[in-house]
């Protein structure tokens, strides 16, 4: 079983749809979780990075973390066209200050106009 | 402010070949971790340099191999090219305190002809 799984897609929805991206893991010694979005050809960028369960919220963005369940969501509400990224969650456990990062293998979004 | 800055952008090299890859931190941070991606997969870890010395390292072989300078910049030296090392390299830095967000470069794509 992988550390961290994620549903590869792809995704495509219509402009202004609720989009639902998630990631299971495996490892409970994970505390920290982000997501990043990576553009074609650019590297990934951080979007949200949350520590404890329940959710947080940005823009329209919403990291939701269930440690529980080993499940962590990431929501976009009203969807554009400029969000057609590929979304990868991340995670990373507390070991002495190193900072490995866990990724799963992302999720291709297109938002359509 | 620069943020994480890689060169080259783009590089093809042929089987058996050596490369290095170069990485400028984004001001203020002093870690610099280094990832694989391969085309339609998360990044994978390879190591992390912190005070010049490799701090932790994921599961690569030896002919994966770095350096970190004074001024925090690195270098990913890859000897012995496989056609399976053509993939995007990925630079990150992050200041020294443990528990922070990483930020990444854009990375080298590496072709292996």
């Amino acid at each position: 079983q992988k550390e961290v799984e994620q549903d590869p897609g792809p995704l495509s929805v219509p402009e202004g749809a609720i989009v639902s991206l998630n990631c299971t893991y495996s490892n409970s010694a994970f505390q920290y979780f982000m997501w990043y979005r990576q553009y074609s050809r650019k590297g990934p960028e951080l979007l949200m990075y949350t520590y404890s369960s329940g959710n947080k919220e940005d823009g329209r963005f919403t990291a939701q973390v269930d440690k529980s369940s080993k499940y962590i969501s990431l929501f976009i509400r009203d969807s554009q066209p400029s969000d057609s990224a590929t979304y990868l969650c991340a995670m990373r456990a507390t070991q002495g200050g190193s900072e490995k990062l866990v990724f799963g293998k992302g999720m291709k979004l297109t938002v359509n106009p | 402010d620069a943020g994480v800055t890689q060169s080259p952008t783009h590089l093809i090299k042929t089987r058996g070949q050596q490369v290095t890859l170069r990485c400028s931190p984004k001001s203020g941070h002093d870690t610099v971790s280094w990832y694989q991606q391969a085309l339609g997969q998360g990044p994978q870890f390879i190591f992390q340099y912190y005070e010049e010395e490799e701090r932790q390292r994921g599961n690569f072989p030896d002919r994966f191999s770095g350096h970190q300078f004074p001024n925090y910049s690195s270098e990913l030296n890859v000897n012995a090219l496989l056609l399976g090392d053509s993939a995007l390299y990925l630079c990150a830095s992050s200041p020294g305190t443990a528990n922070s967000p990483l930020h990444f470069g854009n990375g080298t794509r590496l072709t292996v002809t």
